[in-house]
């Protein structure tokens, strides 16, 4: 079945510029979850969801971070006027329900790049 | 919140070698405890995970202890092959609110 995606794979942008991802997590889940890894280094914890809502919001970086997430399903992250440290890999994951412990399924990542 | 703590940072053995990777955790309410592994360019995918109500589980060369009363948990792989050679991270969830706690992670290299 389809996993988690995640687009776009790539994204190149000027700093100051606003930029969205997009997450689509496996059909039914209802758990979504936003990281960030910088090269070689390990997986930071940005915010998650259970449904359309985001009970902890206290992995974003700034107030230039936010995240949206509609009908259960797909979310949006997005960063407004980035700089060069937001440059990273930005992975999504979904997993079942909120209780219980689930695995996370991942999404292949958008590399972001700031110039 | 959950501290999850993962060592060592880098770890090199020989083909064949086991390998073991320790985290510890702060949080007594955790109780699933996952382990990914991310290979170079690639997503992190589950290898095992262990639930607080057991205290090992084993799947071929890949096995995973978990010590409840010091807060601990290991991944133990055996007869390790090249294709082991990943960045191994480990995770605590308390399952309370689905919040993933995850380690720093630890590079594996096994060499020929």
């Amino acid at each position: 079945g389809a996993g988690v995606s995640q687009s776009p794979s790539n994204k190149v942008t000027e700093k100051g510029k606003d930029v969205e991802l997009r997450c689509d997590p496996i059909s039914g889940h209802t758990a979504l979850y936003w990281y960030r890894q910088s090269l070689g280094q390990g997986l930071e914890f940005l915010i998650y969801f259970q449904g359309n809502s985001a009970p902890d919001k206290s992995g974003l970086p700034s107030d230039r971070f936010s995240a949206e997430r509609t009908g259960g399903s797909v979310s949006t992250l997005t960063i407004q006027r980035t700089q060069q440290e937001d440059s990273a890999v930005y992975l999504c994951a979904s997993s079942l329900t909120s209780s219980g412990g689930y695995e996370q399924y991942f999404g292949p990542g958008t590399r972001l790049t700031v110039t | 919140g959950e501290n999850v703590e993962q060592h060592p940072s880098t770890l090199s053995v020989q083909e064949g070698d086991s390998a073991v990777i320790k985290c510890t955790y702060s949080d007594s309410a955790s109780n699933y405890f996952p382990w990914y592994k991310q290979e170079l360019g690639k997503r992190p995918q589950l290898i095992i995970d262990i639930r607080s109500n057991v205290g090992e589980k084993k799947d071929q060369r890949i096995a995973v202890t978990l010590n409840k009363t010091a807060k601990h948990f290991s991944l133990h792989i055996t007869e390790t092959q090249p294709e082991d050679s990943a960045v191994y991270f480990c995770a605590a969830s308390s399952g309370t609110g689905n919040q993933f706690y995850f380690g720093t992670g630890t590079s594996l290299t096994v060499i020929p």
